[in-house]
């Protein structure tokens, strides 16, 4: 079985512009949740979507925003990027009450 | 608010070597307590978890860790590390069994010596 899959893999964008990242969760997995992992941190909190609906937020600015579709899939989108926003971007997939697990990551540079 | 804290940021043994790392965390009821590992260009695997029950938990690669709650502690240990442990761990506090809403600790990198 495919794990979670995230796209994609780098990019580079440059402050202020946009960017949207997609994840593609475990199949029969209908919760998502997105982290994000600046260098030498933990992951922290960002959001979390079951069944399409916002479930739980981070303490993040209204910068980020994020959305599920019918397949389950999920994007995560940040406006106006600044340099604090370079990160390791995770997302997570569970059945909501089973274990989560981890995709890869997206690595966003900000110059 | 749920914080958790990994006092040490390197740590590096020898293997063969036993191995502690530890982990302290604030939490107002009976908290949800997870330790990942992540690897170099890897996600974030799942070592083991605990919510209730025996205060001692099993998990996979020979882990084990140890919830006491007069110290408000989760200490993640494993009697014999090999060469393939180093990597950096993470212990986070859930809001619920499955680990949804995860509060991380900032990380303890481990590097093992041959």
């Amino acid at each position: 079985d495919a794990g979670v899959t995230q796209s994609p893999t780098h990019l580079i964008k440059t402050r202020g512009q946009q960017v949207t990242l997609r994840c593609s969760p475990i199949s029969g997995h209908k919760s998502v949740s997105w982290y994000q992992q600046v260098l030498g941190q933990g992951p922290q909190f960002i959001f979390q979507y079951y069944e399409k609906e916002e479930r739980g937020r981070g303490n993040f600015p209204d910068r980020f925003s994020a959305r599920q579709f019918p397949n389950y899939s999920s994007e995560l989108n940040v406006n106006a990027l600044l340099l604090g926003d370079s990160a390791l971007y995770l997302c997570a997939s569970s059945s909501l009450s089973v274990e989560q697990f981890f995709g890869p990551g997206t690595r966003l540079t900000v110059l | 608010a749920q914080s958790v804290t990994q006092p040490d940021i390197h740590i590096t043994v020898s293997e063969g070597a036993s191995l502690e790392l530890r982990c302290n965390y604030s939490y107002g009821a009976t908290p949800y307590l997870f330790w990942y590992v992540q690897s170099p260009g890897q996600g974030l695997q799942l070592l083991l978890k605990y919510f209730s029950g025996d205060t001692l938990v099993q998990g996979i690669k020979g882990f084990e860790a140890e919830f006491k709650r007069s110290q408000s502690s989760f200490n993640l240990r494993k009697p014999s590390v090999h060469w393939s442990d180093a990597a950096e761990y993470f212990c986070a506090v859930g809001a619920d069994n499955a680990g949804n809403m995860l509060t991380f600790g900032g990380g303890t990198r481990l590097m093992v010596k041959p």
